[in-house]
């Protein structure tokens, strides 16, 4: 198992309400990447935070946002939620120096359903 | 932007038997190739994991390679056991922020 944390475990959200996941990452690790996984799947990736900047950001509009602490810890808010946000949401955290490529470890993801 | 193909979508095989999985990607530029072990609600596990300056990656029973001038990676499982039965992905890394874009998936089932 990674030392990587998501809270919560799962949420039940109604359509245009908003929403915020957390996540710690792993001991040593700077970066911070949130994915979105639709039942059945791959993970899609919705942007990345490093040195509590966003460096990169997937095809989702701006109601997806979020936050890194200077703990390394983030945050993934979504904004006026859809039926479509329905999904598993993941994080990963890595390593990065010099921006370099670096082995990204999941946490075990937040199950969000919107009603 | 990247645009990952992974087949086959299904798998099955016979336990002790081989398994391969393969992917291919469009960006030339791409340099980072890592397969995840997904069981039914758990997290994505990486696996094994190789990088553009190599061709061949082994990990005890699980194997790796790369085709840069091809732009195709597969994964191998030799001697398949039951639990090796999981959805595998293949990812490719596409520029500087680390961003994996992910293969649709493989559902591999291994029978006794």
């Amino acid at each position: 198992e990674t030392g990587v944390t998501q809270s919560p475990t799962h949420l039940i959200k109604t359509r245009g309400q908003q929403v915020t996941l957390r996540c710690s990452s792993q001991s040593g690790h700077n970066t911070v990447s949130w994915y979105q996984q639709a039942l059945g799947q791959g993970p899609q990736f919705i942007f990345q935070y490093y040195r509590e900047e966003e460096n990169g950001r997937g095809n989702f509009p701006p109601r997806f946002s979020g936050l890194q602490f200077p703990n390394y810890s983030s945050e993934l808010n979504v904004n006026a939620l859809e039926l479509d946000d329905s999904a598993l949401y993941l994080c990963a955290s890595s390593l990065v120096t010099h921006f370099s490529t670096d082995t990204q470890y999941f946490g075990p993801g937040t199950r969000l359903t919107v009603l | 932007g990247e645009n990952v193909e992974q087949h086959p979508s299904t798998l099955s095989v016979q336990e002790g038997d081989s398994a391969v999985i393969k992917c291919t990607y469009s960006d030339s530029a791409s340099n980072y190739f890592p397969w995840y072990k997904q069981e039914l609600g758990k997290r994505p596990q990486l696996i094994i994991d190789i990088r553009s300056n190599v061709g061949e990656k082994k990990d005890q029973r699980i194997a790796v390679t790369l085709n840069k001038t091809a732009k195709h990676f597969s994964l191998h499982i030799t001697e398949t056991q039951p639990e090796d039965s999981a959805v595998y992905f293949c990812a490719v890394n596409t520029g500087t922020a680390s961003k994996l874009t992910f293969g649709t998936g493989t559902r591999l089932q291994v029978t006794l």
